[in-house]
């Protein structure tokens, strides 16, 4: 079966650096996708990774490591709009996408 | 290329009645996903389709509810004899064939429904 596990809730500062953690268990993997969602909207896109290291974009990056099962999304240079919740979410062999409950990650001034 | 359509954006409906969601993916993509999401929670898997063929359909869910996609193109999701517990944000979202960088999921903006 599948199960992706992260944090419910975080908080950081702005300005500040936030890694957002999550392990998961497939059957197959297929890789690992973080979506962003903020409060009363549709997920969007963030990152997809099928290859073990980092992969950085512009303020975020992500990382996998498959033989742990684990990945993280770091956020740099954290600003109040990046207040939302981020969604780790992992394809099975058939393209079977599930979510994680997700990470609120609170922004404080 | 104006994303994906979901409709009605809201809906009240009294239990023991029937809805029916209906989603327009992204016009060349072939997989269709149906999620419900609740509060605070991240979206729940329920059903998926690869072109008009549905591939899985979650075990969570009753056989009241139903997903089709006769032509392959848009989807429709039917509650029947809705519950309170039925209440959330329903999702769709489509992408290409197979999951990729260059496939995310696109996801429409949601059916929110409310049971009374």
């Amino acid at each position: 079966g599948q199960n992706i596990d992260q944090p419910t809730e975080m908080t950081a500062t702005e300005g500040a650096i936030v890694q957002i953690n999550c392990t998961y268990q497939t059957s197959g993997f297929n890789g690992l996708f973080w979506y962003q969602q903020h409060a009363g909207e549709a997920p969007t896109f963030l990152s997809y990774n099928v290859l073990d290291g980092l992969e950085e974009k512009g303020r975020f990056s992500s990382f996998l490591s498959r033989s742990k099962g684990y990945s993280y999304l770091l956020l740099k240079e954290l600003q109040m709009k990046d207040s939302a919740s981020y969604l780790c979410a992992a394809p099975n062999r058939d393209d079977k996408i599930i979510f994680g409950k997700g990470t609120r990650l609170h922004i404080l001034p | 290329d104006t994303g994906v359509s979901q409709n009605p954006r809201h809906k009240i409906t009294k239990r023991g009645q029937n809805v029916t969601f209906r989603c327009d993916p992204i016009s060349e993509h072939n997989r269709l996903y149906w999620y419900r999401q609740t509060l605070g929670q991240g979206p729940e898997f329920l059903t998926y389709f690869q072109n008009e063929a549905q591939l899985e359909k979650s075990r969570l869910l009753s056989d009241r509810f139903s997903a089709e996609r006769p032509k392959g193109s848009f989807s429709t999701l039917e509650i029947q004899r809705t519950e309170q517990g039925d209440s959330a944000m329903y999702l769709c979202a489509s992408s290409s064939d197979s999951s990729s960088y260059n496939s995310p999921l696109h996801f429409g903006n949601g059916t929110r429904l409310t049971v009374t």
